[in-house]
């Protein structure tokens, strides 16, 4: 279901913690999960994406992680920096019937504090 | 590269009336999309397409309606304002996994 009218979870840091942010999907057959950065004012930027097929990709301070056993994603930030502050969300492009579709997921808000 | 350009940027619509939101990109991405976002919430779908003449509900389609006649535009037209519909419209496009977002129209239907 979704949860309409609520606002976004929010989740604050020191900076050069480490953060991990969650994301349940419900789609299985989605063939990609993709973790968006939304600035304020902005549109959602590309961070990191991975395929339905694996389970673990890693990027440059970031790594996400995929459990298709219980339908959940992850974004794990290394050293977290006050630039990484913004309003992350998780995305899902559909396979099957529904192909080409690109949803996203609630959003978490990130604050790093100095 | 533009990228994604999406015009105006602001507008203020009066209840009933009608617009046209303006989406155009310059990479020949196959996909675009148009998202609503109401503040302080996440992006909800509300049409998307997967080529030229092709076009898809999303979540949200209920009074919007969209055409894809080119690869680069794709117009998200309001028939009849509502004040529901003031919200932030962002456009997207892509070629393979990664989309680009345009800057966003801010609507205001009072």
């Amino acid at each position: 279901g979704e949860n309409v009218g609520l606002h976004l979870p929010t989740l604050s840091v020191q900076e050069g913690d480490n953060s991990i942010i969650n994301c349940a999907y419900s789609n299985s057959a989605s063939d990609y999960f993709i973790w968006y950065k939304q600035e304020s004012g902005k549109g959602p930027q590309f961070i990191i994406d991975i395929r339905s097929n694996m389970d673990k990709r890693q990027g440059q301070r970031v790594t996400v992680l995929l459990n298709k056993t219980v339908k959940h994603l992850s974004l794990q930030i290394a050293a977290t920096q006050p630039g990484d502050s913004a309003v992350y969300f998780c995305a899902e492009i559909s396979g099957g019937t529904s192909y080409g579709k690109l949803t996203f997921g609630q959003g978490t808000i990130l604050t790093v504090h100095p | 590269n533009a990228g994604v350009t999406q015009t105006p940027k602001f507008r203020i619509l009066k209840i009933g009336q009608s617009m046209t939101l303006q989406c155009t990109q310059d990479m020949n991405h196959n996909y675009m999309y148009w998202y609503r976002q109401d503040p302080g919430m996440g992006l909800k779908l509300i049409y998307y397409s997967v080529g030229a003449g092709i076009t898809d509900k999303g979540e949200v389609p209920n009074g919007y309606n969209v055409s894809r006649s080119t690869t680069e535009d794709f117009p998200l037209r309001l028939e009849l304002a509502a004040p529901s519909q003031t919200s932030v419209y962002f456009c997207a496009s892509r070629l393979t996994d990664k989309a680009f977002f345009g800057q966003g129209t801010r609507l205001t239907v009072v």
